[in-house]
């Protein structure tokens, strides 16, 4: 297997603009999870998906942060309108979840993104 | 919600010696504590885990401790060697991942 795989690896744009991250999970992981990276918050769970169903987004920002995972296979991030704030690495996670029982959670490369 | 604790933030060692990194959780139900290791500019890495019912695991050169009475548990790396100069996370975890602050660790040859 490729391991989890995010594009694109880096983004710039300018404030205003909309933002798409992808990523794809491992196959047969069954939850994915988006994180964002700063040097001042550190690693932060933005929300995570389980079957494909969202289950915890307490952790997106405010509403111009949306998230989809319309398959297994695939999932979105979607930042629309994009600040410079936003700018960070995001990384999006796969694992295994069962009844009760969490195993290892599998990086991506991230997503660096910069908005100007 | 689970809150943990990290420290100390930066770690300088000499190759050879030992480090140790602390971490403390507030959610006694969590029941998994994974550690990962990020290389500048690279993923997180799962080092080594541990679950609530064990108290100690050990791989080569790291081993963690769990104290769920005291809510805390440790990395320890001996014999430190250049290339295990990174930003290390601790986390706990009942369904999702909630990570300490890092800690940077520098191995001086």
């Amino acid at each position: 297997d490729a391991g989890v795989i995010q594009s694109p690896r880096h983004e710039v744009t300018e404030m205003g603009q909309e933002v798409t991250l992808r990523c794809k999970p491992i196959s047969g992981h069954n939850s994915l999870f988006w994180y964002r990276q700063t040097m001042m918050r550190g690693l932060e769970l933005l929300i995570y998906f389980n079957n494909n169903v969202p289950i915890d987004d307490s952790g997106m920002p405010e509403d111009r942060f949306s998230a989809k995972m319309p398959n297994a296979s695939f999932s979105t991030l979607k930042i629309q309108p994009s600040e410079p704030r936003d700018s960070a690495v995001y990384f999006c996670a796969s694992s295994l979840l069962g009844p009760g029982l969490i195993n290892e959670q599998f990086f991506g490369p991230g997503t660096r993104l910069t908005v100007l | 919600g689970e809150n943990v604790e990290q420290h100390p933030s930066t770690l300088s060692v000499q190759e050879g010696d030992s480090a140790v990194i602390k971490c403390t959780y507030s959610d006694s139900a969590s029941n998994y504590f994974p550690w990962y290791k990020q290389e500048l500019g690279k993923r997180p890495q799962l080092i080594i885990d541990i679950r609530s019912n064990v108290g100690e695991k050990k791989d080569q050169r790291i081993a963690v401790t769990l104290n769920k009475t005291a809510k805390h548990f440790s990395l320890h790396i001996t014999e430190t060697q250049p290339e295990d100069s990174a930003v290390y996370f601790c986390a706990a975890s009942i369904q999702k991942l909630v990570f300490g602050t890092g800690t940077r660790l520098l191995v001086s040859p």
